[in-house]
């Protein structure tokens, strides 16, 4: 069955440190895949997304993420976290199967600690 | 303010009634996607119209239906509530869904099934 997996359910990082949000997915062909993010209280927004080329995609607020196909990975990176990227963060796929289908990660919340 | 108007932002109704939802797209994009997100089931695609042909399709129940109108705008309408259908209903526009267009979200419609 397709899937999106994001494995931690929480991650708390120290504003400045690195972060990393993960994300593994087991779909068929080669997928788009995304990240959103969703401040408290607000509705969601689009980051970034992968559809081909380069392995690092950059994004909004200073957020990027890499592309590992023999992984199947695709993490969230932020060199330097901020309070402000406290946030729950989601990983999605878009894959073909007769039409386009797209799922979700069940999200993972940032908690950046000052 | 990301462009993408939902209307109305909360609807509280009864089981086995029927609601609709509107979406207004920014204006140019042709795309528009509708997500369902709630406590039980997290957050779940249902449905992608581009100029006003249904293009992808994800986990959307029977009981609900959408369409996209020559202006763009495009409803969901969900019927036969049940509680558990209660969930943020959010409506997402983009120029298109290819490679450098990115997606942008309306402020969801919060159903309560009473």
């Amino acid at each position: 069955a397709q899937s999106v997996a994001q494995p931690e359910d929480q991650v708390n990082v120290a504003e400045g440190n690195p972060l990393t949000v993960k994300c593994t997915y087991s779909v068929s062909g080669n997928p788009y895949l995304f990240w959103y993010v969703q401040y408290p209280n607000r509705g969601l927004q689009f980051l970034l997304k992968y559809i081909t080329g380069d392995n690092l995609v950059k994004g909004s607020y200073g957020f990027e993420a890499e592309f590992n196909k023999s992984q199947t990975s695709f993490h969230l990176k932020k060199p330097s976290a901020l309070v402000s990227d406290s946030a729950l963060f989601f990983c999605s796929v878009r894959y073909s199967s007769g039409t386009y289908k797209y799922i979700f990660g069940t999200g993972t919340r940032l908690k950046v600690l000052a | 303010d990301s462009g993408v108007t939902q209307t109305p932002k909360h609807l509280i109704t009864a089981t086995g009634q029927r609601v609709t939802l509107r979406c207004s797209p920014r204006s140019g994009d042709l795309s528009v996607y509708w997500y369902q997100q709630s406590l039980d089931q997290g957050l779940q695609f249902l449905i992608q119209y581009y100029n006003g042909e249904e293009r992808a399709k994800g986990n959307i129940l029977e009981r609900f239906s959408a369409q996209q109108f020559p202006d763009l705008h495009s409803e969901l309408n969900l019927s036969s509530l049940e509680l558990g259908d209660s969930a943020l209903y959010f409506c997402a526009s983009s120029v298109d869904d290819r490679r450098n267009t990115e997606a942008f979200f309306g402020q969801g419609t919060r159903l309560t099934v009473v």
